[in-house]
């Protein structure tokens, strides 16, 4: 069965370095979406993207974060200045499209540990 | 009133044992409703996906959901240890927004 991979699992950043995170959505779908989870807390929304734009995107998602698709396959989160506070499981997801009709499918998430 | 409620245990039942797990929402736009799997260090899995309000079956899996009381239901029947995991409800409009919005999650272990 077709599935969202994303990688690194884990990463490791020290306090005011940039970090990427890297998603490949299912093939065939055309919207992808960040997620986060903080530790004991409920997944949270960031943003959504769609034709190669932000087609929604919430309150956390500041200046600080940017999304991208740079080719075909990949679709990435970037965080530029990393804080203590943006440590958590960072998660993406794909949809075949966005009607709502057709469900949002999640990867196994990226560990982001701030030092 | 927070917008998805729901009552993070945690729930320890016997195998074989019929799980209820529940969420309340404030949203009335709220039109898809969905039920995700979350096993330790894993992402969230879809296990059932339904539109407004009524009942929605596979296999051992029941989903309900009720508009007018704004609660959501899914049952697990013959719990199986394999169940244990972290049920998470999630919700969204239909148009607009493409946004789930999550509830925290109830924690299952079933033991054998």
């Amino acid at each position: 069965e077709p599935e969202v991979t994303q990688t690194p699992s884990h990463q490791v950043t020290q306090m005011g370095q940039e970090v990427i995170l890297r998603c490949v959505p299912i093939s065939n779908h055309l919207y992808f979406y960040w997620y986060r989870q903080i530790l004991g807390q409920k997944v949270e929304f960031l943003v959504s993207f769609y034709n190669n734009e932000i087609s929604e995107k919430s309150e956390i998602f500041d200046d600080q974060f940017s999304v991208e698709r740079p080719d075909g396959s990949n679709f990435t989160l970037k965080i530029r200045s990393t804080k203590l506070e943006d440590s958590a499981m960072y998660f993406c997801a794909s949809s075949e499209s966005g009607q709502g009709s057709q469900p949002q499918h999640f990867g196994d998430g990226t560990r982001l540990s701030i030092l | 009133q927070k917008e998805v409620e729901q009552d993070p245990g945690p729930l320890s039942v016997p195998e074989g044992a019929i799980v209820s797990l529940n969420c309340t929402y404030s949203n009335s736009a709220f039109q898809y409703f969905m039920w995700y799997r979350q096993y330790s260090r894993k992402g969230p899995e879809l296990l059932m996906y339904t539109y407004s309000s009524g009942n929605k079956e596979d296999g051992r899996f029941t989903a309900q959901v009720d508009k007018s009381s704004k609660y959501i239901s899914l049952f697990i029947r013959d719990s199986q240890p394999s169940d244990s995991a972290t049920y998470l409800c999630a919700m969204k409009p239909q148009g607009g927004s493409e946004k789930l919005v999550f509830g925290k999650g109830t924690k299952l272990t079933v033991n054998p």
